[in-house]
């Protein structure tokens, strides 16, 4: 069956490193993938889509990579502030234009 | 330019009533889904509209049902509501064809 995994449900580190999450997906062949960020109550806000022929992609202190042979994307949150602790979601369709399936999400916690 | 709306922002209804949600998807979108968000959980997709069609469907019951106005603004009927239906209801916009998707801030439903 089709799955998406996130490494972990909570990961907490030091202020100023770099958070890394993991998401995995098997029996999918997705187009993209896409980044979310949740703050608790509050809905899902879009943060970056990397599709299948991209590498990676940046944005400000964000970094994504999206390996189609392993199956896997890493999200890297550089120089990690307090501010960045949230729930981080990943999603990607099934193949096509079919809807997004989304990952149960990891939580960050930034500790100063 | 507004995001995406929701009202009301929380709701409590009892066992087999009837809900109705609303949601006004960002200036410029024209295509409205509808996800149900259980606690500790990622969104799961219930529905798509384009066109004031639906066009996808999630693996939900026929006792959730929508719809979608010529201004591309949507409601989410929620029929003989069971305590399992508590959730945060989120609704996303994009523009056809985009892969880019925008959530509201959901409605809490709490069903006693």
């Amino acid at each position: 069956s089709q799955k998406i995994e996130q490494n972990s449900e909570a990961l907490n580190i030091q202020e100023g490193k770099t958070a890394t999450l993991t998401c995995n997906y098997t029996n999918y062949s997705p187009a993209y993938l896409q980044w979310y960020r949740q703050d608790p109550g509050r809905g899902p806000v879009f943060l970056l889509l990397i599709r299948e022929n991209e590498k990676e992609k940046r944005k400000e202190r964000l970094k994504v990579t999206f390996d189609t042979t392993l199956k896997q994307s890493l999200f890297h949150i550089t120089a990690s502030q307090p501010a960045d602790s949230a729930t981080y979601l990943c999603a990607l369709p099934f193949s096509g234009n079919t809807p997004l399936v989304f990952g149960k999400g990891t939580r960050l916690s930034v500790i100063a | 330019d507004a995001g995406v709306t929701q009202s009301p922002t929380h709701l409590i209804k009892t066992r087999g009533q009837q809900v109705t949600l609303r949601c006004s998807p960002k200036s410029g979108h024209d295509t409205v889904s509808w996800y149900q968000q259980a606690l500790g959980q990622g969104p799961q997709f219930i529905f798509q509209y384009y066109e004031e069609e639906e066009r996808q469907r999630g693996n939900f019951p026929d006792r959730f049902s929508g719809h979608q106005f010529p201004n591309y603004s949507s409601e989410l009927n929620v029929n003989a509501l069971l305590l399992g239906d508590s959730a945060l209801y989120l609704c996303a916009s994009k523009g056809h064809g985009a892969d880019e998707q925008y959530f509201g801030p959901g409605t809490r439903l709490t069903v006693t």
